[in-house]
């Protein structure tokens, strides 16, 4: 079995500021690592994802994320947040058949002026 | 553009009474999976469909929720006797697998409210 854990439900930043959004799986499995970001009164939608190779993946909106197979995490990055960025952020796991995504229950990404 | 659709957006209703979500992927896109999302929570799998058939139903909570995918498009969530702890917002997704590379693309989801 999979699971996600993001330890932090809520994290303030100002604008500007870096932010790092913690993400940690358990697997017994290999896995492809996700995030989604959903704005308010939106669907989900992905901002990057590691499947193979660079252990560091690009997204959109300048965001980053690192995938650390020894400390088992997927912490996603952004070195200067926006208003505009100000949403849920949501970690998930998948094995290699793509049948099933288990995710964690979400950061609030709050950027104040 | 056509995104995955969800209707209704919202649907309150009775404790005990019968309730259908819809869904319509993106053209094309072989594979659609069903969440639950509770408040505070993150999206909880609750079934997987490769075509027509459900290649993963293991989240599933009981046997008063059912989902069919008939013609490998368009996919129904049926929940019968609703009890309050239905109360949630009901996701749909669907990819394409093959090519995707993963991506799931959600719809806005259905608000279910079981008074």
């Amino acid at each position: 079995a999979q699971s996600v854990t993001q330890l932090d439900s809520q994290v303030p930043v100002f604008e500007e500021a870096p932010v790092e959004l913690r993400c940690n799986y358990s697997s017994s499995v290999s896995v492809y690592l996700f995030w989604y970001v959903q704005y308010p009164n939106q669907g989900l939608q992905l901002l990057l994802k590691y499947l193979s190779g660079s252990t560091l993946v690009k997204g959109i909106n300048g965001f980053e994320a690192e995938f650390n197979k020894s400390q088992t995490s997927f912490h996603l990055r952004k070195p200067s947040v926006h208003i505009s960025d100000t949403a849920e952020y949501f970690c998930a796991v998948s094995g290699n058949n793509f049948n099933k995504f288990y995710f964690g229950s979400g950061t609030k990404l709050n950027v104040k002026p | 553009g056509a995104g995955v659709s969800q209707t209704p957006s919202n649907k309150v209703t009775e404790k005990g009474k019968y309730v259908e979500l819809r869904c319509d992927p993106i053209s094309g896109h072989t594979a659609l999976y069903w969440y639950r999302q509770s408040l505070g929570q993150g999206p909880e799998f609750l079934i997987y469909f490769q075509g027509t058939g459900a290649a993963d139903d293991s989240g599933l909570p009981n046997d008063r929720f059912f989902a069919v995918r008939p013609e490998g498009s368009v996919s129904t969530l049926k929940i019968q006797r609703t009890e309050r702890g239905d109360s949630a917002v009901y996701l749909c997704a669907s990819s394409q697998p093959r090519t995707g590379g993963g991506e799931l693309f959600f719809g806005e989801g259905s608000r279910l409210t079981v008074l």
